[in-house]
């Protein structure tokens, strides 16, 4: 079992539908990042969460620590969201300086918004 | 403000050559990170430097790969005698670093646009 799992794998929606991308884990973090990975291949960090909720434009993020779940939600989709989102954690470390940017990834929602 | 550069974009390299993969920070970070994606898989953290020390290489290959981050000039991803399990695409983020603790779990990563490693 991957210590990342994220739901769905694909996704298809149309052009305004609520969109929710789940991110399950198994380890302790010291923090969760999502991420957007463009069809040309290019990677956007989306949000940087350790506790609660964070909320820019149309998306928003939250994370519940005691379940290791983790949701990222699009309002109002568009065409131009479609892109894989990746979910990634980064495992907890008493030597911070060897946990940093060692980030463990999951496999990624593929995300298709239709007009 | 240029963002995290990557070059080259695209490199072909035959069975048994060396490949040089190149990664120029974001103006003002001084922490670097390679990322591996295979075709079909995720992104796997390979290696973790600061200017001229490697701090965490857990995910690096224990052979015919190495990384540096010199005092002057961009980090180089170094594949020796690449094979063609390498063909990859190789992804680096620059942190801006920080000596407190919270502020450097706290540092957001900035992606490159990555290097597609082909070997034929």
């Amino acid at each position: 079992k991957n210590e990342v799992e994220q739901s769905p794998q694909n996704l298809t929606a149309q052009e305004g539908e609520f969109i929710t991308i789940n991110c399950s884990y198994s380890v302790g973090i010291s923090a969760l990042h999502w991420l957007q990975q463009h069809p040309g291949g290019g990677i956007v960090s989306l949000f940087m969460l350790s506790s609660g909720k964070k909320k820019h434009g149309r998306l928003i993020a939250t994370i519940n620590i005691q379940e290791k779940h983790s949701s990222l939600h699009i309002t109002a989709s568009h065409p131009r969201d479609s892109a894989v989102y990746i979910c990634a954690v980064r495992q907890y470390s008493v030597n911070y300086g060897g946990s940093q940017g060692n980030l463990i990834f999951g496999k990624g929602t593929k995300l298709s918004v239709k007009p | 403000n240029a963002g995290v550069m990557q070059n080259p974009r695209h490199l072909v390299r035959r069975r048994g050559q060396e490949a040089r993969l190149r990664c120029s920070p974001m103006k003002g970070h001084s922490h670097v990170y390679w990322y591996r994606q295979l075709p079909e898989e995720g992104l796997k953290f390979m290696v973790y430097l600061q200017k001229e020390n490697i701090i965490d290489e857990s995910g690096m290959p224990k052979e015919r790969f190495s990384a540096e981050f010199p005092k002057e000039g961009p980090s180089i991803l170094r594949i020796q005698q690449v094979v063609r399990g390498d063909s990859a695409a190789y992804f680096c983020a620059s942190s801006r670093g920080s000596r407190d603790r919270d502020l450097l779990i706290g540092e957001k990563l900035f992606f490159g646009s990555g290097t597609q490693l082909s070997v034929l």
